[in-house]
């Protein structure tokens, strides 16, 4: 089992509309989440962390953690042409000697 | 606040040869971290250092070396170049206030190709 799963995708959603992500990872001492966007070509930019179990609101980003359940999600409301790109998870864990790993990212593809 | 700066962005190499690359982090970052990214494998963590000293490792060869200067400069070395090596090389800096939390931001990137 991967230690941090994505659904590779794409995704595809209609402009205007709400793009889902979600993310799961297996370490359950797993204390610090992050959600980022890279672009083809580019290196990941930040786009929200998350530390604590419920919803974290930035602008149009909407992240979702459930430590219970072992998953992390991303909303992107009213998503955008330039939304297309792909989103990676990424988690710290105590197990893994905190250091940061990815899951493999989820393509996602606005259509205008 | 400049970003995280990577040298050179862009790196052609023949397989045996070997190669470094450089990354400065933000200012006031005190840790650097160092990924490669492959299209098959995604981004794997290759180590990161701390106060000079590496703190962490992720599991690629011997081949695969860094350091970290007294002004948390850091450089990342590959020797002998396998075809394998061809891939982006990425270079993450965060504060280090706070083991498990640290937010990281990547710089731009190095390009390898090997020949």
């Amino acid at each position: 089992q991967k230690e941090v799963e994505q659904n590779s995708g794409p995704l595809s959603v209609p402009e205007g509309a709400i793009a889902s992500l979600n993310c799961t990872y297996s370490d359950r001492v797993s204390q610090s989440f992050f959600w980022y966007r890279q672009y083809s070509g580019k290196s990941p930019e930040l786009i929200m962390s998350i530390y604590s179990n419920g919803d974290k609101e930035d602008g149009r980003f909407t992240a979702q953690l459930n430590k219970a359940s072992q998953y992390v999600s991303l909303l992107i409301r009213d998503s955008q042409p330039s939304d297309s790109a792909t989103y990676l998870c990424a988690v710290i864990s105590r197990a893994a000697g905190n250091k940061l790993t990815f899951g493999g990212g989820t393509r996602v593809l606005v259509k205008p | 606040k400049a970003g995280v700066t990577q040298t050179p962005r862009y790196l052609i190499k023949t397989r045996g040869q070997q190669v470094t690359l450089s990354c400065s982090p933000i200012s006031g970052h005190r840790s650097v971290s160092w990924y490669q990214q492959t299209p098959g494998q995604g981004l794997q963590f290759l180590f990161e250092y701390f106060s000079e000293t590496q703190r962490n490792k992720g599991n690629f060869p011997g081949r695969f070396s860094g350091r970290q200067f007294s002004n948390s400069r850091s450089e990342m070395n590959v020797s002998t170049l396998e075809l394998g090596d061809s891939a982006l090389y990425l270079c993450a800096s965060s504060l280090a206030s706070q083991a498990g939390t640290d937010t990281q931001y990547f710089g731009p990137g190095t390009r390898l190709t090997v020949l």
